[in-house]
């Protein structure tokens, strides 16, 4: 099966311009999540869907942040305004039930904020 | 606030040698525990998951073991090869506030 794609892989910005990222999960995978991976660091979940319903964006940054999965299937995460310290890799990953589970990763976006 | 920890930054073993990596949490137990591996410039592909009531679970030469009591998660790479080297992240999935964390993750080489 194909795996989750990403784009761009790459994306560099200034501070305070947009962003936006795109996420195509396995074929008929329910669940779909956001994560922010900072060098060093491991994956911060930013927001989770169960089909195009949100189940959690707790640590989503709601003043600058916003997603959404149209359909229940691609999803968009956009960054408007972004700030220096967004700069990080974001992952989008699937998976197949309602209760999180085994996830499959995308090669992820790098986004350097300058 | 729930807390993980993987044991240190980087891991050199020995190819050959059984390589093992610790994933220590604090407060609550999570309902299951995964184990992911990393490789640069790419995203964390899924290796083990193994549930709260399960005491250890094996695929291959990778054996994870679930100690509730210690709340410690051991990950082994068996018969370890340069190939295996990537950083290993754990991730525990919390029930009780329906979250789930990452560990920052080991950095592991593997010396020819």
């Amino acid at each position: 099966e194909a795996g989750v794609a990403q784009s761009p892989r790459y994306k560099i910005i200034e501070k305070r311009q947009s962003v936006a990222f795109w996420c195509n999960p396995i074929s008929g995978h329910a669940t779909l999540y956001w994560y922010q991976q900072i060098l060093g660091q491991g994956p911060k979940l930013l927001i989770q869907f169960q089909n195009n319903g949100v189940v959690d964006d707790s640590q989503l940054p709601k003043d600058r942040f916003s997603a959404e999965r149209l359909k229940g299937v691609d999803s968009t995460l956009k960054i408007q305004p972004a700030k220096l310290e967004d700069s990080a890799v974001y992952l989008c990953a699937s998976s197949r039930g309602a209760k999180r589970g085994e996830q499959y990763f995308g090669p992820g976006t790098r986004l350097t904020v300058t | 606030s729930q807390k993980i920890e993987q044991n240190s930054e980087a891991l050199n073993i020995q190819e050959g040698k059984t390589a093992t990596l610790t994933c220590n949490y604090t407060n609550y137990s999570p309902a299951y525990l995964q184990w992911y591996r990393q490789d640069p410039g790419r995203g964390p592909v899924f290796l083990l998951l193994i549930r709260e009531n399960e005491k250890e679970k094996r695929k291959e030469r990778l054996k994870v073991t679930f100690d509730t009591t210690l709340k410690q998660s051991l990950f082994h790479i068996t018969a370890s090869q340069p190939a295996d080297s990537a950083t290993y992240l754990c991730a525990l999935d919390i029930n009780r506030d329906d979250k789930i964390i990452f560990g920052k993750g080991t950095r592991l080489h593997i010396l020819p």
